[in-house]
């Protein structure tokens, strides 16, 4: 398996315009995460779908959505563009488990998609 | 609200000395507590988890409820543990589900 995929890698776009990014997860993992990291900053939580449906959010503002398909792969879409969008974008999937230990949602990360705004 | 803070940005330790990162939170409820590594040049990755009490490459984690704490510690650094760490929390609030990563802090491991 080739873990998590984030299709592009770069991507330059102007102010006002609009975005897709896209992540698909690793087999089997039902849930994918997308996350916005600024340079010196830790991963800020965008979305969370399980199953197709919106499980998380986090305080981002209405340009951003996303959706699941029913394979699991999800794309992360951002309206109106503004250059404070500038960040690397994370996607993450997951299988939340019961194991042994108790329910856990380990994060699997992709690479990243680098979206620079001018 | 829910929070996770690193306080140091940066912590420089010769090889051989004990390693001690600092995580605190502030979360309303029973959050899982992670730690996150990233290596130069590859993916962010999980190092360990609270509910699974485990070693992982020498680093243990205990989370103290009492003081809101998950420090990350190995007694002996290795210069292989130069990266850069992350403590993170997942858990529902207002409703709904987030996960809440600190600002990291890069270890450095000196010959």
């Amino acid at each position: 398996d080739a873990g998590v995929t984030q299709s592009p890698t770069h991507l330059i776009k102007t102010r006002g315009q609009h975005v897709t990014l896209r992540c698909s997860p690793i087999s089997g993992h039902k849930s994918v995460s997308w996350y916005q990291q600024v340079l010196g900053q830790g991963p800020q939580f965008i979305f969370q779908y399980y199953e197709k449906e919106e499980r998380g959010r986090g305080n981002f503002p209405d340009r951003f959505s996303a959706r699941q398909f029913p394979n699991y792969s999800s794309e992360l879409n951002v309206n109106a563009l503004l250059l404070g969008d500038s960040a690397l974008y994370l996607c993450a999937s997951s299988f939340p488990q019961l194991d042994s230990a108790g329910t856990t949602d380990t994060q699997y990360f992709g690479p990243g998609t680098r979206l620079t705004v001018l | 609200a829910q929070r996770v803070t690193q306080p140091e940005k940066l912590l420089s330790v010769f090889k051989g000395a004990p390693v001690e990162l600092k995580c605190n939170y502030s979360y309303s409820g029973s959050p899982e507590l992670f730690w996150y590594v990233q290596y130069s040049r590859q993916r962010l990755q999980l190092l360990l988890r609270h509910i699974s009490r485990e070693s992982i490459k020498g680093f243990t984690a205990d989370l103290n409820k009492g003081e809101t704490s998950f420090h990350l510690k190995k007694p002996f650094a290795q210069e292989e543990d130069s990266a850069m760490y992350y403590c993170a929390l997942s858990g529902r609030a207002s409703g709904t589900y987030k996960y809440i990563f600190g600002t990291g802090t890069r270890l450095k491991v000196l010959a």
